[in-house]
């Protein structure tokens, strides 16, 4: 039962470099959440989905974007890299988009020079 | 603009007394309460939820309190445990979830 699993586990990057990480659920939720955790500032929502197709901006989404191709995978771009986008990144999903607990992937830790 | 927030950044008790781990919020709006536990290099776990129209649920050795009035949420954990060592998150839904900055909470033997 792997339940949400993030690829790649760990990336460093140089700044101006491109790269996707990729959230893949196998629960059939159909919302589904990306994060960032930094020091001191809990776990910030960057992008959010609330069904296939469908993405929507969260707390910090400059930066970034995202796709929603198929109901089981989510997808956080960063086009551009910059130092201050170094941070764990987490994946989410929900059955429902409110009142339920979420579902973690393991977190991809991005490094960028 | 926090909407969550955790002003304890860490809280060290003693096995089998009680952990109380302390959050507030300012949106009114928010109508559900999480706590996640996360361990190093995992990612966060459900622990215990409440929703705005109790002011307490329990689960075994976790109890949850929402004071709406205060806009505060406690998590207390009785008797602690060296294996609840961990951070704990916690979080207010509405539309979307959001997170206080955590505490992490250490258990001596």
């Amino acid at each position: 039962n792997a339940g949400v699993t993030q690829t790649p586990k760990f990336r460093v990057l140089k700044t101006g470099q491109s790269m996707t990480l990729l959230c893949a659920q196998d629960m059939n939720h159909e919302y589904m959440y990306w994060y960032r955790q930094d020091p001191g500032m809990g776990l910030r929502l960057i992008h959010y989905s609330v069904g296939e197709g469908t993405t929507a901006k969260g707390e910090v989404p400059d930066g970034y974007n995202v796709s929603r191709l198929k109901k089981q995978n989510f997808l956080l771009g960063l086009e551009s890299a910059a130092p201050s986008q170094t941070s764990v990144y987490f994946c989410a999903s929900t059955y429902r988009i409110m009142n339920t607990e979420a579902f973690f992937g393991q977190g991809t830790r991005l490094t960028v020079v | 603009d926090q909407q969550v927030k955790q002003n304890s950044p860490s809280l060290s008790v003693q096995e089998g007394r009680i952990s109380i781990l302390n959050c507030d919020y300012t949106n009114s709006m928010f109508d559900y309460f999480l706590w996640y536990k996360k361990y190093p290099a995992e990612g966060p776990t459900f622990l215990i939820s409440i929703s705005s129209i109790k002011d307490k649920n329990e689960d075994g050795r976790f109890t949850v309190f929402l004071n709406k009035s205060a806009k505060h949420l406690s998590l207390h954990i009785v008797p602690s445990q060296p294996g609840d060592s961990a951070v704990y998150f916690c979080a207010a839904s509405r539309a979307d979830m959001r997170f206080g900055a955590g505490t992490r909470l250490t258990v001596k033997p």
